[in-house]
């Protein structure tokens, strides 16, 4: 069955730098999450998208925005990165129900 | 703001063993509570619902209670086996008008299960 794609699966980048991670959400599933893992600690709800309207925003710095596009796949923005943002981002997307199907995450690193 | 809490850090059992896990949350109750299995650097994979007005769901060798007065969830892997090694989350659902429901997570708590 298909999952959730997250691209690209590892990213480098300097301070102030800025980055753009994907997700492509399982067919027919009409919202998307996002996810902030930082090493050792649980997963912090970002962001959500509902038929490609913003739901719903948490503990999301100004700095990031995200958009979800008409085929449904979502990018979250990231710029003027810290060092603080180097962690796993997870996608998850949901058939509007309340089980959430995790993406494998995108790993980014800011030096 | 709901807080919730995963017993100890590491859970070490015998393989065989039942491993039991706790989660108890504090301030709101949530309408359903979901478990998640966790891999080193992989995201996490739902494994069971429950809702507030259900006590017990079972899945395969998987157990999960749901107790509203105690605000708490355990949850039972029987006959545990090394392959189930893991972080285990629990997660709440945060209640709002929006259409989505995000979910609050647990500190999980990482299951090791030895031969």
């Amino acid at each position: 069955a298909a999952g959730v794609i997250q691209s690209p699966r590892h990213l480098i980048k300097e301070k102030r730098e800025t980055a753009t991670l994907k997700c492509y959400p399982i067919p027919r599933h009409d919202t998307v999450y996002w996810y902030q893992q930082g090493p050792g600690q649980d997963p912090q709800f970002l962001i959500s998208f509902y038929e490609k309207m913003q739901s719903d925003k948490g503990s999301i710095p100004d700095r990031f925005s995200a958009q979800q596009f008409s085929d449904y796949h979502s990018e979250l923005n990231m710029s003027s990165l810290e060092l603080g943002d180097s962690a796993l981002y997870f996608c998850a997307s949901s058939p509007h129900s309340n089980t959430q199907y995790f993406g494998p995450g995108t790993r980014l690193t800011v030096l | 703001s709901q807080k919730i809490e995963q017993n100890s850090e590491a859970l070490n059992i015998q393989e065989g063993k039942t491993a039991t896990l706790t989660c108890n949350y504090t301030n709101y109750s949530p309408a359903y509570l979901q478990w998640y299995r966790q891999d080193p650097g992989r995201g996490p994979v739902f494994l069971l619902l429950i809702r507030e007005n259900e006590k017990e769901k079972r899945k395969e060798r998987l157990k999960v209670t749901f107790d509203t007065t105690l605000k708490q969830s355990l949850f039972h892997i029987t006959a545990s086996q090394p392959a189930d090694s893991a972080t285990y989350l629990c997660a709440l659902d945060l209640p709002d008008r929006s259409n989505t429901d995000k979910l609050i997570f647990g500190t999980g708590t990482r299951l090791q299960v030895f031969p």
